[in-house]
């Protein structure tokens, strides 16, 4: 069966400091991979998503960026946080090549900017 | 987005049904109809998807209105596990990416 790993499960970091999350998933081939952020209280934001190996594709300019450089891994940077970019990160696979099939989640990373 | 309506909260007895509602007077052809739920700190969970019949899984039950406009999701037995956040989405090709858009949901209590 699959799995999706997702950590830290927490991280707290100073305003300006990098981030670097990262999320794997296992038992499927070349998934499609999301990363959402869910701020306090509201819904989903899509940040990126990715069809395959170095393809990504953003939905809302920002101060993140993410990198996929293996068929089940996917990173979310930053190069210097800002205190808008705490919340709750998400991180998503479907499988691949149909779309608006159902989404799995990892279990995220609460990121809290000081 | 096609929008989709929930009550805000609802209440159960464990081991009790629970008839979960979503109106979608807007839906189109093709919309699938998606189900997910949200427990307190953790990600989203998927729970089950249809287009025009009744489906169930190990989860739950959804229940399809004939003309679509509505659906149920049923919970056979309410365990204290399944108090979170659900959430009834429209998921088709009018919307033009493959992102999830959570309405606010239905939050769902059951009491022992």
């Amino acid at each position: 069966s699959q799995t999706i790993h997702q950590w830290p499960a927490t991280l707290v970091q100073p305003v300006g400091s990098p981030l670097s999350l990262e999320c794997t998933v296992e038992g499927t081939s070349n998934p499609n991979l999301y990363w959402y952020r869910q701020a306090a209280g509201r819904g989903l934001q899509l940040l990126f998503y990715s069809v395959g190996i170095g393809q990504i594709s953003s939905e809302v300019p920002q101060n993140l960026s993410a990198s996929r450089p293996q068929d089940r891994q996917f990173i979310l940077s930053s190069k210097k946080l800002l205190l808008s970019d705490s919340g709750f990160y998400l991180c998503a696979w479907s499988p691949p090549g149909r779309r608006y099939q159902p989404q799995h989640f990892g279990d995220g990373t609460r990121l809290s900017i000081l | 987005d096609a929008k989709t309506t929930q009550p805000n909260s609802m209440e159960s007895n464990e081991e009790e049904p629970v008839h979960l509602p979503c109106n979608h007077s807007t839906i189109s052809g093709t919309d699938y109809i998606h189900w997910y739920r949200q427990l307190p700190s953790q990600g989203p969970e998927y729970v089950i998807h249809g287009l025009t019949s009744n489906v169930n899984n190990r989860m739950a039950s959804l229940a399809i209105a004939e003309d679509r406009k509505s659906s149920t999701l049923i919970l056979h037995r309410a365990t204290l596990r399944d108090a979170a956040v659900y959430y009834c989405i429209l998921r088709g090709p009018l919307y033009n990416t493959d992102k999830l858009i959570f309405g606010t949901g239905t939050r769902l209590q059951v009491f022992p």
